[in-house]
Parts: structure tokens; sequence; C-alpha cells
């Protein structure tokens, strides 16, 4: 399957401040990642589909705003946590999907478990 | 709508007990796939398995064996003979044939397997 590769794997910020989260496909070329946010000891919500040049779909409940996502390459998408509160501190894990693959599959990144103090 | 349950919240188990985590799923496609990951503590998603739903074959990869009913709308995961380090959250989880792809996940199964 694909090989994902998620930076950072932790981080702390202020409350206030904007954290950047990269997600990259290193060896398929990704028209689809999917953003999935998960509280402790619970399953991985969706939050947003992102798709290669054009605009993230957001599931219901999910803030655009507070939550950017840009997926301007085939091989890499950002997760921009915006204005962060100490809620928005919880694990975050990117997807690749691998559509058309005879490997059809998901695969996922290491995650990124960011806390807002 | 599509919707995955996994009724087991936690299990605990001696090793080299067998356990078999149970996964129930909701859809109207007729297609569609089936998967399981397994989360160990680190926190990163491992791929275990996925199924077709034309595929009722059940399938065996070492000591892990999966049951797939369609009748019953089931796809349990069983591990043999169970070592710690199988300890882990597993996931089963349910995906459309279709553009969006979206995997919908069950709540996971938080499995300890005690020496």
């Amino acid at each position: 399957g694909a090989v994902v590769s998620q930076h950072p794997s932790r981080v702390i910020c202020k409350s206030g401040t904007s954290v950047k989260i990269e997600c990259r496909s290193l060896d398929f070329q990704a028209t689809t990642m999917f953003w999935y946010r998960q509280f402790p000891k619970k399953s991985l919500m969706l939050m947003a589909t992102s798709n290669e040049g054009s605009k993230a779909t957001y599931e219901q409940g999910v803030e655009k705003d507070k939550f950017l996502i840009n997926h301007a390459s085939l091989t890499l998408s950002t997760l921009t946590v915006t204005s962060a509160h100490p809620e928005d501190s919880s694990f975050y894990i990117c997807s690749v999907s691998e559509q058309g693959s005879l490997a059809y599959g998901y695969t996922f990144g290491s995650g990124t478990r960011l806390t807002v103090v | 709508a599509q919707k995955v349950t996994q009724a087991q919240t936690e299990i605990s188990v001696v090793e080299k007990e067998d356990v078999t985590l149970d996964c129930v799923y909701e859809t109207r496609d007729t297609t569609y796939y089936l998967f399981w990951y397994k989360q160990p503590p680190s926190g990163e998603l491992v791929f275990l398995i996925r199924r077709n739903s034309f595929d009722e074959q059940n399938e065996i990869s070492g000591r892990y064996s999966w049951n797939f009913q369609k009748s019953t709308s089931s796809f349990n995961f069983t591990i043999t003979a169970s070592q710690v380090v199988d300890s882990a959250v597993y996931f089963c989880a349910l995906s459309r044939m279709d553009s969006s792809y979206k995997l919908i996940f069950g709540s996971g199964t938080r499995l300890l397997v005690r020496p």
C-alpha cells in the first residue's frame, strides 16, 4: 500500500495560535486524502475529505474556518488549526485512499497529537 | 445511512486464549468494503484486512481469522492464541464503493492481553 508521512507527530501550542499539520503521500498520487480526529479512548471521526486542486468537503458540524485544508498537489495535504483553543487538543490522523488501485485500501499517517495550552 | 457497531468496548484475556471481536454493520449499498484496523498505544493505524461485499469467503492469516456473514451483516475477527503484543484497540470500518470512498469506523474494541 501507499506510504504516508504525517508531521509533526506532536505539537504543543499556545491558545490563539495556528498550527499546520502536513500529510504526504510518498509513493502514491493521492487525489483524495481524508482527515480524522480522535478524542482519547474514542473512535476516529471523519472531519473532511481533501480533494487535490479543489475545495475540501467537510463533514457536518466541522468548522471550515477553524480547520483549513489545502490539497495543492497529489502528494501533499495540509490541515491548519486556526486560532487554536484547548478544546482543539486531540489526535489528528490523515489517510490516503488508493482508489483505482488493485491494492485498494486506506493508509494512515502516524498521527499528530495536538495539545493547546 | 451507514453504521458500524462494535458492541464490545473492552475485552481482557489471558495470554494464549482465543478471542473474538464482534463487528456488525448497516448499509443500504449492495457493494461495499469492510476493514479491520489495529491501533496500538503508539497511535498509528495498522491495516489488517479488507473484504469485498461480494466475497464471503472467510480468511485466515496466521493467528488472525475473519468471519464474514452477509446474512447477519457481521464481520467478526478472531485472534487465536493471543499474545501480549496483540493488546491494542481494534477498529472495524465500512466503505462505500462510490466516489466519496469515506471510511466509517466503529467505536473500537480495546483488547488487553495479560501475561
